[in-house]
This record gives C-alpha cells, sequence and structure tokens, in this order.
C-alpha cells in the first residue's frame, strides 16, 4: 500500500512553454500533497503545501504563478511550471499524506520523482 | 526554530561492515515524528520508519535498526551486514502532529556500499 505515483518520469521543454507534473496517490485518500524540489547532491526544498479544495501554501521565495499548483481530488495533484526557463531544470517530487481518520499512519510517501529539463 | 543535522555526508564501507548514520534534531514542541527515507540512483523516496516523541523504544527490522534517544536529540540508523544495494541517501525529517504539517529534512548521508 501506500504508493505515489507521479507524470511524467522526465521531461525535456523548451523555454517559455509550460510543463504540468502530475502526482497520484493510488491506493489511499490524500486530504494533504507536498511539492519538492530538488537539485543535485542536495536535500528536498519544499515548495508548497496543497490541500484538497483549496489553495496552495507557497513556501517564503517560490513564485506562485510561476509554480501553479491544483488539488483538485483527494489522489490528485498538479504542478504546472509556467514559462519554464533553464533555471527550473531540477527533480520535482511530490508527496502524499493520508488522510486522518482512516487508519492513516500519518506519513508522507513519496513520488518517484520527475527530473525536468528545460532547454 | 526546527533543524535536522545529518553531519555526515558521506560514508562508504566494504560489504559486510555494520554502518551507522547520524541524525540530530532540533525542536521545542513536545509532539513531534521522526522520519528515515531512502533515496536510490533512481531517485524515489521510500518510507523505512517512523517514530512518534513518545517512543523512546529502539526499533529492529530485519538488517536496519534505530536508536532513538530523547536525551540527546538523536534518532540514528544503524544497518547491519552492509550490500552493496543499501547504497543510496539517507534523509533524516522531522514532522509535526495535525493538519498538514511540512517535515524538515536534514541534508543527507550519501552511503556507498562496496563490493
Amino acid at each position: 500500500g501506500a504508493v505515489v505515483s507521479q507524470h511524467p518520469s522526465w521531461v525535456i521543454c523548451k523555454s517559455g512553454t509550460s510543463v504540468k507534473i502530475e502526482c497520484r496517490s493510488l491506493d489511499f485518500q490524500a486530504t494533504t500533497m507536498f511539492w519538492y524540489r530538488q537539485f543535485p547532491k542536495q536535500s528536498l526544498m519544499l515548495m508548497a503545501t496543497s490541500n484538497e479544495g483549496s489553495k496552495a501554501t507557497y513556501e517564503q521565495g517560490v513564485e506562485k504563478d510561476k509554480f501553479l499548483i491544483n488539488h483538485a481530488s483527494l489522489t490528485l495533484s498538479t504542478l504546472t511550471v509556467t514559462s519554464a526557463h533553464p533555471e527550473d531544470s531540477s527533480f520535482y517530487i511530490c508527496s502524499a499524506r493520508d488522510r486522518p481518520g482512516q487508519g492513516a499512519t500519518d506519513t508522507q510517501y513519496f513520488g518517484p520523482g520527475t527530473r525536468l529539463t528545460v532547454l | 526554530a526546527q533543524k535536522v543535522t545529518q553531519a555526515q555526508t558521506e560514508i562508504s564501507v566494504v560489504e559486510k561492515e555494520d554502518v551507522t548514520l547520524d541524525c540530530v534534531y532540533e525542536t521545542r514542541d513536545t509532539t513531534y515524528y521522526l522520519f528515515w527515507y531512502k533515496q536510490p540512483p533512481s531517485g524515489e523516496l521510500v518510507f523505512l520508519i517512523r517514530r512518534n516523541s513518545f517512543d523512546e523504544q529502539n526499533e529492529i527490522s530485519g538488517r536496519y535498526s534505530w536508536n532513538f534517544q530523547k536525551s540527546t536529540s538523536s534518532f540514528n540508523f544503524t544497518i547491519t551486514a552492509s550490500q552493496v544495494v543499501d547504497s543510496a541517501v539517507y534523509f533524516c525529517a522531522l514532522g509535526f502532529e495535525g493538519g498538514s504539517e511540512k517535515l524538515v529534512f536534514g541534508k543527507g548521508t550519501k552511503l556507498t556500499v562496496n563490493p
């Protein structure tokens, strides 16, 4: 159990285009999902917290108009990188926290990540 | 302030050696959770363990064991008889109760197990 998927696993795009990354919890409902960014050989940097049915909460320094987050259902959150530039190239990882009250473990389970390369 | 320190940036061992990865945390909260995640070269973070602040009992799972000591604010992770497949980056993280609280990650320790 507790499987989180991400799609696509990698993407290459041209500068100025937008890219959408999907994060799905496959076998549990996730009220809360998180989006992280990881640079090579570094730790995870939290970008935003996404709650189902409400606006995402962005960490300081993260541009909300550039990184659009939508959490439309209890199993799906999307991150759209708008007008991508080469400096947006990174490894983007989502996590899903299982919903309280369902025998949940209150643990974040991570997706496999999406490697974005902007040319 | 909440903080997680993994002082060991990289560790290299030979297969079958035991290895301990250190994790020291800082928080003023009385209720919190500690986690270890493994990130192999493929990139996916694999959940290993979750421990709450009221449970100081050490845990063993196969070749893995964890030593939680509140007195020293440490949550160390030991791999016994290491194997090449254990090679990965290991992250210790600190989490808090309720709502949608975020995790605070350490910088990770890269473990290389050589044959």
